[in-house]
């Protein structure tokens, strides 16, 4: 089975820290994710990565930015914490080829006071 | 990426059987229809993949019509545990930009 390893299940950080949020998947796959959750507006994709060292911007990447220098980790970083940015981050990763579903890890729950 | 549209909710009982449609008029002649449900605090979990037709695995089947332009997921026999969102997504091996709809919350009544 494929397994997507989140480092944190939850994680408390103060305004204006920088956070990393790690993501490690253990079945070769090219492509990795990172979405964040809020109630009322589904996932929203943060950035995606479909190669080392290869990223592409996702629908909301503002105050985000994400490092891929291996292909199992793809990391998440947030330069400066802010509240608004408070939410459930989740990670997925993708082998590509048809018929290939996402497989997700569980989950950050990221609380900024 | 072709855009779905499901119902925001749905509400069934123990034992009945649940069909929840999916809208993608845009689909591509390469897209796949997958099925994921997600449970509070979890991450979302494949539940059923389909081209065109039927296909049926020991949770779920997934009924296409010919067109391709919806697809519904049908439980049969829910359980209380069956109460989660569900989530339709279309796209193929080469749509690296993966979007979420806004998924159907299914809540199961004893």
């Amino acid at each position: 089975d494929v397994k997507v390893t989140q480092s944190s299940r939850y994680l408390v950080k103060r305004t204006g820290e920088k956070v990393f949020l790690e993501c490690v998947q253990d079945m070769d796959h090219e492509n990795m994710f990172w979405y964040r959750q809020d109630p009322g507006l589904g996932l929203r994709l943060i950035y995606f990565s479909y190669d080392v060292k290869m990223k592409e911007k996702g629908d909301i990447p503002e105050g985000y930015s994400v490092s891929r220098e291996k292909k199992e980790r793809f990391s998440l970083i947030l330069e400066s914490a802010s509240t608004n940015q408070t939410s459930m981050y989740l990670c997925a990763s993708f082998p590509g080829g048809s018929g290939s579903p996402l497989h997700f890890g569980n989950g950050t729950r990221l609380t900024v006071t | 990426l072709a855009k779905t549209t499901q119902p925001i909710s749905m509400d069934s009982y123990e034992g009945q059987e649940v069909n929840i449609t999916c809208s993608h008029n845009n689909i591509a002649t390469n897209d796949y229809i997958t099925w994921y449900q997600q449970f509070p605090s979890q991450g979302p979990r494949f539940i059923i993949q389909g081209y065109k037709t039927k296909v049926t695995n020991e949770v779920a089947s997934l009924f296409i019509p010919a067109d391709r332009k919806s697809s519904t997921l049908s439980l049969p026999r829910v359980s209380l545990s069956d109460t989660a969102v569900y989530y339709c997504l279309v796209g193929n091996s080469s749509a690296s930009k993966i979007i979420f709809g806004s998924g159907t919350r299914l809540s199961i009544r004893p």
